[in-house]
């Protein structure tokens, strides 16, 4: 059965503290890998695709990267409006849809 | 490009009614899907439909759960004799896929509330 599960469920940090979430995945065929930002009462916001281990995307603060079993996405001296919950998804070759995890709740303290 | 429009925003209902949710899709895009999502937990996929087609329905999706898309275009998610359990954020997500690189833009979605 394709998996997706996240870690950690929260992390604190303070204002300029670097860290890494963590997305590891149990899949029949991986078609792409996503990673996402929600807001508290929004929908989730695009932030990256990767497609094969070993690919790295990066955007401001953020860099997301893959491997055969888990996708990392690390916070360079993060500030407190990237405070928000961080979701990943990923999409199989068996179907369709996307399976997301449960997320990580990050709060960035100034 | 006004991205993807869910009404109403929220929704609160006594337990038996019926409700029904709409979402207008960004328009060039031919891929929709209907998530729901609860409180500290990820996106729960229901449905998905390719134009007017509807191609995948969750295994765990209940016969009250009916969703359309007329012409291709928006498309409405009702739920039948609502129950407590169905309360939710109802997520709409609208896709141009192609050659499989395809990624997902959400509405802010429909807040479910059953009493």
């Amino acid at each position: 059965e394709d998996q997706v599960t996240q870690s950690p469920e929260a992390l604190r940090l303070q204002e300029g503290e670097s860290s890494s979430l963590n997305c590891s995945y149990t899949v029949s065929g991986l078609r792409g890998l996503f990673w996402y930002r929600q807001d508290p009462g929004k929908g989730p916001e695009f932030l990256f695709t990767l497609y094969s281990a070993g690919e790295e995307k990066e955007k401001e603060r953020l860099k997301a990267t893959l491997t055969k079993k888990e996708s990392f996405l690390h916070i360079t001296a993060p500030k407190p409006e990237d405070s928000a919950t961080y979701l990943c998804a990923v999409q199989t070759y068996t179907g369709n849809q996307f399976y997301f995890g449960t997320g990580t709740s990050l709060t960035v303290i100034p | 490009d006004t991205g993807v429009s869910q009404n109403p925003r929220h929704k609160i209902t006594k337990r038996g009614q019926n409700v029904t949710f709409r979402c207008d899709p960004i328009s060039e895009h031919n891929r929709l899907y209907w998530y729901r999502q609860t409180l500290g937990q990820g996106p729960e996929f229901l449905t998905y439909f390719q134009n007017e087609a509807q191609l995948e329905k969750s295994r765990l999706l209940s016969d009250r759960f009916s969703a359309e898309r007329p012409k291709g275009s928006f498309s409405t998610l009702e739920i039948q004799r609502t129950e407590q359990g169905d309360s939710a954020m109802y997520l709409c997500a609208s896709s141009l896929g192609a050659g499989g690189h395809e990624k997902l833009f959400f509405g802010s979605g429909t807040q479910l509330s059953v009493l």
